[in-house]
């Protein structure tokens, strides 16, 4: 079956930098995405990896390894509306369909 | 404003109601879904239409009812529900089924009392 594992929660002081691990189980393995989601909102699509390696989107990059199942979320020069919870979510052929399966999210909290 | 709206943002009803949620995408797409979203837990995926037609329901129990009237609509008929079905419900729509950016709606926030 599918399964995703990452923390769920971890907390930084403003200007640092924070890694959000997900580790994946699954079959027919398309990419890792990861979205974003603050209190009462939608969540929002950030990134994209099918291939191995580092996407970098402003002060957002994301990685990947297929051989390894595993891939993690970079956060740099965190700031306080960074808080939010973060989702990483496999797309893969699971159940004959092409879907995307969440994770459980990771809280992330922003301090001073 | 991510071109998903979801109406209402909040429901509360009886478990002998009957009432509809609705989703609406102003992007063009041909792909819209429903999901589940209960406290600690992953989002669920209940349904997935492509081009109007149901391509996908994940086991979801018969007192969730989904209807996809045109490519920009979609709702969620509930019926008879159960406290456990109290969570926030989401829909997204994707450019198609391959695409892998799904955009979502605020959610609406449901309650069964």
């Amino acid at each position: 079956g599918q399964s995703l594992e990452q923390p769920s929660e971890v907390t930084a002081v403003e200007g640092a930098i924070v890694q959000i691990n997900c580790t994946y189980q699954t079959s027919g393995f398309y990419g890792l995405s990861w979205y974003q989601q603050h209190d009462g909102g939608a969540p929002t699509f950030l990134s994209y990896n099918a291939l191995d390696g580092l996407e970098e989107t402003g002060r957002f990059s994301s990685f990947l390894s297929r051989s390894d199942s595993y891939g993690y979320l970079l956060l740099q020069e965190l700031q306080m509306k960074d808080s939010a919870s973060y989702f990483c979510a496999v797309r893969d052929q699971a159940g004959g369909g092409n879907k995307l399966t969440f994770g459980t999210g990771t809280q992330l909290k922003v301090e001073l | 404003e991510t071109g998903v709206t979801q109406t209402p943002r909040h429901l509360v009803m009886g478990m002998t109601n009957k009432k509809s949620l609705k989703c609406e995408q102003h992007l063009g797409h041909n792909a819209m879904y429903w999901y589940k979203q209960s406290a600690k837990k992953p989002l669920e995926l209940m349904f997935v239409y492509s081009l109007e037609e149901r391509v996908e329901n994940n086991s979801v129990p018969s007192r969730f009812s989904p209807e996809c009237p045109n490519s920009s609509h979609l709702f969620l008929h509930l019926h008879t529900l159960q406290p456990e079905d109290s969570a926030l419900y989401l829909c997204a729509s994707s450019q198609d089924r391959q695409a892998y950016e799904q955009y979502f709606g605020p959610g609406t926030r449901l309650t069964v009392t």
